[in-house]
C-alpha cells in the first residue's frame, strides 16, 4: 500500500502568516493528490485536487503544488477560519485510498 | 444542492453487527462511485470501502475485508455498509463520501456529517 506522511503534525501560526504543510508519498503518485480541511466535529472539506487544482468556492489563499512523491499545501495570509486539521489523500491506487495522518494548524 | 445523510450508528457489542445507511440527494446517484471513510476518536481519516456507480465493483480496506460489505440501492438513492463481527477498533465516526468525477474512483467532493459507531461491551 502507498503510505502518506505529513509534516509537521502540529503547526503554530499567527493571523496573516504564510504556512506550508508537506505530504510525502512512499512511491510516485503522479499528481493524484487531494487536500482536505477538517474542523472539530465536522466532515472533511475538499480544498485541492490533482495536487494543485483549487476546488470551487475555496479561497485563493489556499494553493497546492508538487508531483511524484512530494507535495505541499500553502495557506497565505492565515485567517481565523483556517485554524483546523488538514489531510492529504492519494488516489493513484484504485484499490486503496490512503490519507496522511493530518496536520493541525493552531493559533500561536 | 448535494446532500448526504448517514444513519444507523450506535452502540454494539464486540462480535455484533450493524448496518449503516447514507441517503443522498442533489445529484444522479448512479453516475458516481461512493465510499465509506471512518475516523476513530481523536485519530485521522481511514478509507474503508468503495463501490462503483452501478454497484458492480467494490473495494475494501484490508482491515475490514471479509467483515464489512458495501452496497447501494440506486432507485432509493441510498448507500449501505453492512458491518459484521465488529471489534473495538472499529469504533469510529463513519462518513459516506461521493466521488468527484462521474464513472471514476478518485477523490471525494462531498461528505456526509458522519454517524458514530461504538463497539463496546
Amino acid at each position: 500500500d502507498i503510505q502518506m506522511t505529513q509534516s509537521p503534525s502540529t503547526l503554530s501560526a499567527s493571523l496573516g502568516d504564510r504556512v506550508t504543510i508537506t505530504c510525502r508519498a512512499s512511491q510516485s503518485i503522479s499528481d493524484w493528490l487531494a487536500w482536505y480541511q477538517q474542523k472539530p466535529g465536522k466532515a472533511p472539506k475538499l480544498l485541492i485536487y490533482k495536487a494543485s487544482s483549487l476546488e470551487s468556492g475555496v479561497p485563493l489563499r489556499f494553493s497546492g503544488s508538487g508531483s511524484g512523491t512530494e507535495f505541499t499545501l500553502t495557506i497565505s495570509n492565515l485567517q481565523p477560519d483556517d485554524f483546523a486539521t488538514y489531510y492529504c489523500q492519494q488516489y493513484d491506487s484504485y484499490f486503496t485510498w490512503t490519507f496522511g495522518q493530518g496536520t493541525k494548524v493552531e493559533i500561536k | 444542492e448535494v446532500q448526504l445523510l448517514e444513519s444507523g450508528g450506535g452502540l454494539v457489542q464486540p462480535g455484533g453487527s450493524l448496518r449503516l445507511s447514507c441517503a443522498v440527494s442533489g445529484f444522479t446517484f448512479s453516475d458516481f462511485a461512493m465510499s465509506w471513510v471512518r475516523q476513530a476518536p481523536g485519530k485521522g481519516l481511514e478509507w474503508v470501502s468503495s463501490i462503483s456507480g452501478s454497484g458492480g465493483t467494490t473495494y475494501d480496506a484490508n482491515s475490514v475485508k471479509g467483515r464489512f460489505t458495501i452496497s447501494r440501492d440506486n432507485p432509493k438513492n441510498t448507500l449501505y455498509l453492512q458491518m459484521n463481527t465488529l471489534r473495538a477498533e472499529d469504533t469510529a465516526v463513519y462518513y459516506c463520501a461521493k466521488a468527484a468525477v462521474s464513472y471514476g474512483f478518485d477523490y471525494f467532493d462531498y461528505w456526509g456529517q458522519g454517524t458514530l459507531v461504538t463497539v463496546s461491551s
